[in-house]
């Protein structure tokens, strides 16, 4: 059983349209990660989220930490092709070393 | 660039075999992590080592095993391999130990066995 379910676990989209990719977990997590890999490269960091109900955001990224720190959101606004990639999210579980659970991730690719 | 380098990049080897992949960390960064990333379990953790000590284990096969050493770079060992081995290995780096700190991840060494 994934700790963190990640969904949808594949996504084709046109280039302008809006998508939410959605983290879940029954499990509390004392911060939330998001991260995107490109073929051949290693995941990069998006965002952090650590309190519940926070909202961050990045250009046309929007990120949100769920109330009971369980689940979190990623909408993409107006996509671009560059947006295209794997998107990750990561959770420390409380009580951990800070050690990252992945989701297996969302595979976004969006057409011009 | 992240910092952090992985080698080899890439490895093909046979079944039975064993393989060291290694690990330079971003500079200054003493906390060292190994995933293994495949087609249908994802990113799997599989072991911290902070400044030269094992931290955690995640789902680390017997098999393998891993170390860091005083200049902080660390090597995963695979021995006894097995086709369902094969899979993207990363080592990823962060300054301390734990905390909401990112990590740094290499480009991966891709191993394949045959």
């Amino acid at each position: 059983t994934q700790l963190l379910e990640q969904s949808p676990q594949f996504l084709s989209i046109q280039e302008g349209e809006n998508l939410t990719v959605y983290c879940n977990s029954s499990s509390v997590f004392s911060s939330l990660q998001w991260y995107r890999q490109e073929p051949g490269e290693g995941p990069v960091l998006l965002v952090t989220v650590v309190t519940g109900g926070e909202v961050k955001k990045l250009k046309r990224l929007t990120f949100q930490f769920g109330d009971a720190r369980k689940d979190s959101s990623l909408h993409i606004t107006a996509a671009q092709p560059g947006d295209t990639g794997l998107y990750l999210c990561a959770g420390a579980l409380v009580g951990s070393q800070g050690n990252l659970i992945f989701g297996k991730g969302t595979k976004l690719s969006v057409k011009p | 660039d992240s910092g952090v380098t992985q080698t080899p990049k890439h490895l093909i080897t046979a079944t039975g075999q064993r393989v060291t992949l290694r690990c330079s960390p971003r500079s200054g960064d003493l906390s060292v992590y190994w995933y293994q990333q495949s087609l249908d379990q994802g990113l799997q953790f599989l072991i911290q080592y902070y400044n030269g000590e094992e931290r955690a284990k995640g789902n680390i096969l017997e098999r393998f095993s891993a170390q860091q050493f005083p200049d902080l770079h660390s090597e995963l060992n695979l021995s006894s391999l097995e086709l369902g081995d094969s899979a993207l290995y990363f080592c990823a780096s962060r300054r301390l130990a734990g905390g909401f700190g990112e990590l740094f991840f290499g480009e991966g060494s891709r191993l394949t066995v045959l």
